[in-house]
């Protein structure tokens, strides 16, 4: 089965400085992989998901980019933060045949 | 734009009780809705429903989906305090290019107080 690694746990970045999260995936291959957002009475909103290396897909318009240089690997990235960044990401993996999603165990970012 | 809409939005009983939360959804090419719970960090797998009236079971939580009506329920019988936790439904819908989304709700806080 599928593992799901995210770094950093938690991270406090100010106003207008880079972000980096990154997502990697054991035990599977050729996954799709998404980025949720989850903020404070807003439930999980999807931000990015990837069916295959260098393939993104955004779904909501922000400062926040996606890339997928590996298979396995997918990082979310900001050139500068704003507060309303602040929240919960989590990376989740799925597939064609693994159609459920399973989540990592988040990075809580705290935008000050 | 898909919409998924769970009740009640928190929630508070005592151990022993049995609760039902309810997940209503509207969404285009739906293929299948699925429950999560979530307690302090990532939310963890439930049940994944695809077919009208068949209910899922594991152990006290059982939950059924309806079709027509396009809802589901979670139901937890003989509550514990290890069920406190957000529960998340989630509809998933066909995107094209071999991709499943996942629309979720807000989410059902449940509180089991000893």
């Amino acid at each position: 089965s599928q593992t799901i690694h995210q770094w950093p746990a938690t991270l406090v970045q100010p106003v207008g400085s880079p972000l980096s999260l990154e997502c990697t995936v054991e035990g599977t291959s050729n996954p799709n992989l998404y980025w949720y957002r989850q903020a404070a009475g807003r439930g999980l909103q999807l931000l990015f998901y990837s069916v295959g290396i260098g393939q993104i897909s955004s779904e909501v318009p922000q400062n926040l980019s996606a890339s997928r240089p590996q298979d396995r690997q997918f990082i979310l990235s900001s050139k500068k933060l704003l507060l309303s960044d602040s929240g919960f990401y989590l990376c989740a993996c799925g597939g064609q045949t693994l159609r459920v999603q399973y989540f990592g165990p988040g990075t809580r970012l705290t935008v000050t | 734009e898909d919409k998924v809409v769970q009740s009640p939005l928190s929630l508070v009983v005592h151990e022993g009780d049995t609760v039902t939360l309810n997940c209503s959804y509207e969404v285009t090419n739906f293929r299948s809705l699925l429950w999560y719970k979530q307690e302090k960090k990532a939310p963890t797998f439930l049940f994944m429903l695809t077919s009208s009236g068949i209910e899922k079971k594991s152990g006290r939580l059982s939950s059924i989906l309806d079709k027509k009506e396009l809802f589901s329920i979670l139901n937890i019988t003989a509550t514990q305090t290890g069920d406190s936790a957000i529960y998340l439904c989630a509809v998933e819908a066909d995107s094209g290019a071999g991709s499943y989304q996942l629309t979720f709700g807000k989410g059902t806080k449940l509180s089991v107080i000893p």
